[in-house]
């Protein structure tokens, strides 16, 4: 069964102090991976899509990384105002056009 | 360029109604995809409609069901409301299928009681 795992569920982080929140997969088939944000109470928005091993893409002060088994999303020297939720998901040949999304990790940065 | 839009923000229904839910893709977008968000499962896939065609459907009973027109709006419609339907139902739009980046809406809050 596909399935995306999402750690750690919390992070706490002081303004300035960099950390990693992680994705990991096990699919069949993997056709991209997508990082998405979501503020409470609104929809995901997009970030990032990553299509193959060793593939990186940078956003500010996000930086998304994969890996065969894993993704990556690096957050340096973080503000206040990248306290969110971050989504993590895959889109599989066998589920043709879902998203399969991990549960998310909820982001607090304080000043 | 406008976003996704969803209507409406908020619903309150009792148990056992019927909702209709409705969603305007990105212009130029003809893909728009369900998804219902619970704290406790997540986001899960409803289903995926393309040219005012079902093209996938993910793993919920008969009572939801949606179309698509031919301006690419799209509606879903849970009938016989449950308590457990209460949920954020998202919508995504993106250029086609096969097209891997989708963007949501600011989804419809459905409260049942």
């Amino acid at each position: 069964e596909d399935q995306v795992t999402q750690s750690p569920e919390a992070l706490r982080l002081q303004e300035g102090e960099s950390s990693s929140l992680n994705c990991s997969y096990t699919v069949s088939g993997l056709r991209g991976l997508f990082w998405y944000r979501q503020d409470p109470g609104k929809g995901p928005e997009f970030l990032f899509t990553l299509y193959s091993a060793g593939e990186e893409k940078e956003k500010e002060r996000l930086k998304a990384t994969l890996t065969k088994k894993e993704s990556f999303l690096h957050i340096t020297a973080p503000k206040p105002e990248d306290s969110a939720t971050y989504l993590c998901a895959v889109k599989v040949n066998q589920a043709g056009t879902a998203l399969i999304f991990g549960k998310g990790t909820t982001l607090s940065v304080s000043s | 360029k406008a976003g996704v839009t969803q209507t409406p923000r908020y619903l309150i229904k009792t148990r056992g109604q019927q909702v209709t839910l409705s969603c305007s893709p990105i212009s130029g977008h003809r893909s728009v995809s369900w998804y219902q968000q619970t704290p406790g499962q997540g986001l899960q896939f409803l289903f995926e409609y393309f040219s005012e065609t079902q093209r996938n459907k993910g793993n919920f009973p008969g009572r939801f069901s949606g179309r698509q027109f031919s301006n690419s709006r799209s509606e879903m419609n849970v009938s016989t409301l449950e308590l457990g339907d209460s949920a954020l139902y998202l919508c995504a739009s993106s250029l086609a299928p096969s097209n891997t980046e989708a963007f949501f809406g600011q989804g419809t809050r459905l409260t049942v009681v």
